[in-house]
């Protein structure tokens, strides 16, 4: 089955570059997609097809994707962005199977 | 506004059914799909399959496709998802979203189903 590999954890300092990122085989040809959970809340939409960001999301928030790795990067992490971020795609077979990565936890301390 | 409002949560004994409600409104039911997604403690997020409330076409993981129905009343705008022969390990929050391809949003407030002896 399809899978999508993300790190467990990051960690950056407040005001620092965070990225994370998201491989699979499939991701050269399907949008990746970034969802934001924080504890004991239902997960958000971040980022759709790659790299769009829906409105209400801030701007430090971006998306990539490059060959079989997409990135989320948020550009001056702040205390409240700590969270488990997800990414969500589709592997190219014909019954579109969606798949979430294993979740990353960022924590901005 | 946009916004999916599930149904209570639920505590079955290990071999029964549940049936999760999804409640749509602010949106035209018809011209999106409904997602629903699930979440172990602790764990991870899980697809468990997709239904179009246009024509009812489904779209269920592999791993739950012998055990779960996902069924649409366009009358109420509501979706509806049944999970059979419960196990232990189906104990999670299970959400349904809003979903054009991809993107998923709005999503539910999440309902837990709890299977205990």
């Amino acid at each position: 089955s399809y899978e999508l590999t993300q790190p467990p954890s990051v960690s950056v300092s407040p005001g620092q570059a965070a990225r994370i990122t998201c491989s699979g085989d499939a991701l050269p040809k399907k949008y990746a997609y970034w969802y934001q959970q924080k504890s004991g809340q239902a997960p958000v939409l971040f980022i759709y097809e790659d790299s769009k960001r829906p409105s209400g999301i801030p701007e430090r928030f971006s998306g990539s994707s490059s060959g079989t790795m997409a990135t989320l990067t948020i550009s001056g992490a702040q205390v409240e962005d700590e969270a488990d971020y997800y990414c969500y795609s589709t592997d190219s077979s014909a019954n579109s199977t969606w798949v979430f990565g294993g979740g990353t936890k960022l924590t901005v301390l | 506004q946009v916004q999916l409002v599930q149904s209570g949560a639920e505590v079955k004994k290990p071999g029964a059914s549940v049936k999760v409600s999804c409640k749509a409104s602010g949106y035209s039911f018809i011209r999106y799909g409904i997602t629903w997604v699930r979440q172990a403690p602790g764990q991870g997020l899980e697809w468990m399959g997709w239904i179009s409330p246009y024509n009812g076409n489904t779209n269920y993981a592999q791993k739950l496709q012998d055990r779960v129905t996902m069924t649409t009343d366009t009358s109420t705008s509501t979706a509806y998802m049944e999970l059979r022969s419960l196990r232990s390990d189906d104990t999670a929050v299970y959400y349904c979203a809003r979903s054009e391809s991809g993107s998923l949003d709005p999503w539910g407030q999440g309902t837990l189903v709890t299977v205990s002896s």
